[in-house]
């Protein structure tokens, strides 16, 4: 069974262009999470959706970050702009929302973004 | 107070012993624990999860979850190099559905 999928798997841009990365989640899960992992801070929970529909985005840093998820195959995380403290490892994961929050998450390989 | 605290370590054990990975958790309505592993470059991989007090068993691995302490761990029996990796504890805290995960320790297995 094909796992979480992210795109694009490393991205190197200039400081103030646009980023966008990508996930799609494992077929039949309904809860699709962003993280963001750096040596400093670890990993941080950016927002989180349950059918489609935003849930948590306390953990979006700032204005310039914002996250769809048109439908329940695809999400996306955009920076704009971007700048040199977005550098960082972005992890999309999904799970299988039953009622509660106790299924596991599944990660996908991630995006590394580096910012010049 | 962190929500979820892990000694990053090193934690440095030789091949064939056990390893012991501790976490604590401040949310004593926390319901759900979860362990993963990270290698180096790669994305953190789901190795045990635990809902009850008690010990769970999967192989070499066993979870050990005490809610009264706020207190789970991760054993892993017949170390071997290949379980040299960062270690990361996550915790759902009570009425959310979220992970908070902690640091991570990182285990190096000695041959």
């Amino acid at each position: 069974d094909a796992g979480v999928i992210q795109s694009p798997r490393h991205e190197v841009t200039e400081m103030g262009q646009e980023v966008t990365l990508r996930c799609k989640p494992i077929s039949g899960h309904n809860s699709l999470f962003w993280y963001r992992q750096t040596m400093m801070r670890g990993l941080e929970l950016l927002i989180y959706f349950n059918n489609n529909v935003p849930i948590d985005d306390s953990g979006m840093p700032e204005d310039r970050f914002s996250a769809k998820m048109p439908n329940a195959s695809f999400s996306t995380l955009k920076i704009q702009p971007s700048e040199p403290r977005d550098s960082a490892v972005y992890f999309c994961a999904s799970r299988v929302r039953l009622g509660g929050g106790n299924q596991p998450q599944h990660f996908g390989d991630g995006t590394r973004l580096s910012i010049l | 107070q962190k929500e979820v605290e892990q000694n990053s370590g090193p934690l440095s054990v030789p091949e064939g012993a056990i390893a012991s990975l501790n976490c604590t958790y401040s949310d004593r309505g926390s319901q759900s624990f979860f362990w993963y592993r990270q290698y180096s470059g790669k994305s953190p991989e789901l190795i045990m999860f635990i809902y009850s007090n008690g010990d769970k068993e999967d192989g070499r691995f066993t979870a050990q979850l005490n809610k009264a302490s706020q207190y789970v761990s991760l054993l892993i029996r017949d170390s071997q190099p290949s379980d040299s990796a960062t270690y990361l504890c996550a915790v759902n805290p009570q009425g959310a559905q979220k992970l908070v995960f902690g640091q991570g320790t990182r285990l190096t297995i000695n041959p």
